[in-house]
């Protein structure tokens, strides 16, 4: 069974960090691309960062390039998301996806959601 | 690429048929997936590839559409098919996605 385990959300300042973690299991992990997809409160789908199966290639969306940077440990089949100088546009809740056969930037198995604002 | 859904709300009594369109702002051949999303939960994989239905995904569902235009149908709204659906561009980067239909009672 495919789980993604998502955590490392919270409260954090505007121009602060945080690093979420998605730990995965139920699937070869390195076969896969894996994305994080947010979505602010009450709205929509929202893209943002994806990387390929074994690391090799990365994809960010304009509003979080330079930000926030994505990663992957092959050996504890975990990814990251590494979030810097956060901005309150930032609050959403972000999931991890993992990618189809068919398209790295299909998803058929997400995360439970993770809670991330950002406010003084 | 801008996916655009209509439309936003969709009022249906259970047992009833529904219809959700979504079109492309280009041609994004057949590379359109569907996602059902209920309050408090992440969304689900409910069509890939325009009219491919998802592992576990009752028949009821049904995608249709190529290039530009693109139609989910729901034969028969059962109460556990009442939520948002989004339609999503997965082609090449950015994917993006409609801004969401709501199905409601």
């Amino acid at each position: 069974e495919v789980q993604l385990l998502g955590s490392g959300g919270g409260l954090e300042q505007p121009g602060g960090s945080l690093r979420l973690s998605c730990a995965a299991s139920g699937f070869t992990f390195s076969s896969f691309a894996m994305s994080w997809v947010r979505q602010a409160p009450g709205k929509g789908l929202e893209c943002i960062s994806t990387i390929g199966g074994s690391g090799g290639g990365t994809f960010y969306a304009d509003s979080v390039k330079g930000r926030f940077t994505i990663s992957r440990d092959l050996s504890k089949s975990t990814l990251f998301l590494q979030m810097d100088t956060l901005r309150a546009e930032d609050t959403a809740v972000y999931y991890c996806a993992k990618g189809h056969n068919s398209g790295w930037f299909l998803f058929d198995y997400w995360g439970q959601g993770i809670l991330v604002t950002v406010s003084s | 690429i801008v996916m655009t859904q209509s439309p936003a709300t969709l009022s249906v009594s259970p047992g009833e048929g529904a219809t959700l369109s979504c079109r492309a702002s280009q041609d994004i051949s057949s590379n359109l997936a569907w996602y059902q999303q209920k309050p408090g939960q992440a969304p689900r994989l409910v069509i890939y590839g325009a009219s491919t239905r998802a592992t576990a995904i009752p028949t009821r569902f049904s995608g249709s559409g190529s290039g530009t235009e693109f139609t989910l149908t729901i034969s028969s709204l059962q109460s556990e098919d009442f939520a948002f659906y989004y339609c999503h561009h997965y082609g090449n980067w950015p994917a993006t996605f409609g801004q969401g239909t709501k199905v409601e009672i």
